[in-house]
C-alpha cells in the first residue's frame, strides 16, 4: 500500500467509448502525476499538476483530458482512443520541498485495453 | 533533452551480487533515484543520490558520480524476491524526473 488508490485497475473499452481513470493520494502530497508505460519503453510522463494547477503536458494528443479538483484527486478522461493507447496508465504523487527528497509514490496503475 | 541508458535485462543466481549500472546525459542535475517495480505492481523508491558517492541501505546500496554521468544499484545477498525491474530516473532542474526503459531482473536458484 503506497498511499496512491487508483481506479479502476482494469479497463476495456472500444474506440468510440468515453471513461475515465481515478487516482486518490492520502499522503498530504502536493504534486500529483500521469505517466503511460507502455512493453519495452521507458515512463512517459503525460501530465503534471502541482498545487492543482496543470505544469506539464508532454504533447499529449487531446484525447486524453486531465482533470485535478484539488490536490488529493487526480482523474484521466479518455475518449475516443486509438488501439495504440492500450498501455500501464501509472499515477503517483509527491511532496515537493526544499527539505524533502521528491520520491513519487506510485498506484498500483490502470491496465488499459483498447479494442 | 535527457538520454538515460540502463541495461535491457541481467540474471544472477540467488545469494550473489548484482551491480545494475545506469549512465545519463542531462543539461543539469538535480538527483537521481532507483525503483524497483516487480510485476503487476506499483514501481517503489529505493534510493536518492544527489551528491557523489555511496548510499547504503541494508542490502541495497546507490552509488553516484555526477562527473561522468554514472550511477549503479547494487543488490547483496540475492533473493528470489529480488527478481523485478530496476528503473533509474534523472532530473534535470526542477522536480520532474525522467526515466530509463529500466532493468528486468531474474535471479534463479
Amino acid at each position: 500500500e503506497t498511499g496512491v488508490t487508483q481506479t479502476p485497475r482494469h479497463l476495456v473499452m472500444g474506440m468510440t467509448n468515453k471513461k475515465s481513470l481515478k487516482c486518490e493520494q492520502h499522503l498530504g502530497h502536493n504534486a500529483m502525476y500521469w505517466y503511460k508505460q507502455s512493453a519495452k519503453k521507458p515512463l512517459e510522463l503525460m501530465f503534471v499538476y502541482n498545487f492543482k494547477e496543470q505544469t506539464e503536458n508532454n504533447s499529449v494528443p487531446s484525447r486524453f483530458s486531465p482533470e485535478c479538483p484539488n490536490s488529493s484527486h487526480l482523474f484521466l478522461h479518455l475518449h475516443t482512443l486509438q488501439p495504440e493507447d492500450s498501455a500501464l496508465y501509472l499515477c503517483a504523487s509527491s511532496l515537493i520541498s526544499a527539505a524533502n527528497t521528491g520520491e513519487l509514490f506510485f498506484g498500483e496503475g490502470s491496465r488499459l485495453t483498447v479494442l | 533533452g535527457q538520454n538515460i541508458d540502463q541495461p535491457t535485462e541481467m540474471t544472477a543466481t540467488e545469494g550473489a551480487i548484482v551491480q545494475i549500472n545506469c549512465t545519463y546525459q542531462t543539461s543539469g542535475f538535480n538527483g537521481l533515484f532507483w525503483y524497483q517495480q516487480h510485476a503487476g505492481e506499483a514501481p517503489t523508491f529505493l534510493s536518492y543520490n544527489v551528491l557523489d558517492g555511496l548510499e547504503e541501505k541494508g542490502r541495497f546500496s546507490s552509488f553516484l558520480s555526477r562527473s561522468k554521468g554514472y550511477s549503479y544499484l547494487l543488490l547483496k545477498e540475492l533473493q528470489m524476491k529480488d527478481s523485478a525491474s530496476y528503473l533509474c530516473a534523472v532530473r534535470d532542474w526542477g522536480y520532474i524526473p525522467t526515466f530509463g526503459r529500466g532493468t528486468s531482473l531474474i535471479v534463479h536458484p
